[in-house]
């Protein structure tokens, strides 16, 4: 069975603080996992991909990938009110030979609070 | 430039009238999808090809259909749109599953 469940939102943090969004998946098989940012009225745009143990850096966001515990998670350092929006933590699983869905998770909701 | 489109952004149509949303890309990729958001439900796969005259149902295929007879064109037909079909639908594709989705713009449908 494939899930990808999010913490519940919606999240609010003040100007300056760490964001921290998460999600936990149900697919031991999965080897992936992607961050999309969703501004409210508008087409999800790819902000992380993460495909190893560990975390990866680019700017001010950091994907962790556990997958012992089959999480991931998503930290926004120094949030900004323009990273106000939607993020969307999404696995390929693999539902037939070569064959693979894409399944996202519901979203939290993230407000930055000047 | 690269991207995907979609047409029409917005539709308002009556039960049962028979519907196409047509979805374009201009990067060659092979994987493209069909997903529909809904709010409190997220996104959800509709439909998804990984080649051209291969397709495969998604999470929520009840009431739609899809054709992939060229690597560009993935359009998402509604042969009798219910209301339960009013959503925001989103097309997407990409080179492969494991790699990053580029999303089209969005269509909003309203089927009364």
């Amino acid at each position: 069975q494939k899930e990808v469940e999010q913490n519940s939102g919606p999240l609010s943090v003040p100007e300056g603080a760490i964001a921290s969004l998460n999600c936990t998946y149900s697919d031991r098989g999965s080897q992936s996992f992607f961050w999309y940012r969703q501004y409210s009225g508008k087409s999800p745009e790819l902000i992380m991909f993460i495909y190893s143990n560990g975390d990866k850096e680019d700017g001010r966001f950091t994907a962790q990938l556990n997958k012992a515990s089959q999480y991931v998670s998503l930290l926004i350092r120094d949030s900004q009110p323009s990273d106000s929006a939607t993020y969307l933590c999404a696995g390929p699983y693999q539902s037939g030979a070569g064959s693979y869905q894409l399944t996202f998770g519901k979203g939290t909701k993230l407000s930055v609070i000047p | 430039e690269a991207q995907v489109t979609q047409n029409p952004r917005y539709l308002i149509t009556v039960t049962g009238k028979k519907l196409t949303v047509t979805c374009s890309q201009n990067m060659n990729h092979e994987y493209m999808s069909w997903y529909r958001q809904d709010p409190g439900l997220g996104l959800r796969q509709i439909y998804y090809s990984m080649n051209v005259e291969v397709t495969d149902k998604g999470d929520v295929p009840e009431g739609y259909k899809v054709s992939r007879k060229e690597k560009r064109n993935f359009p998402l037909i509604l042969e009798s749109p219910s209301p339960n079909q009013t959503s925001l639908y989103f097309c997407a594709s990409s080179p492969g599953p494991l790699s990053e989705q580029y999303f089209g713009p969005g269509t909003r449908l309203t089927v009364t």
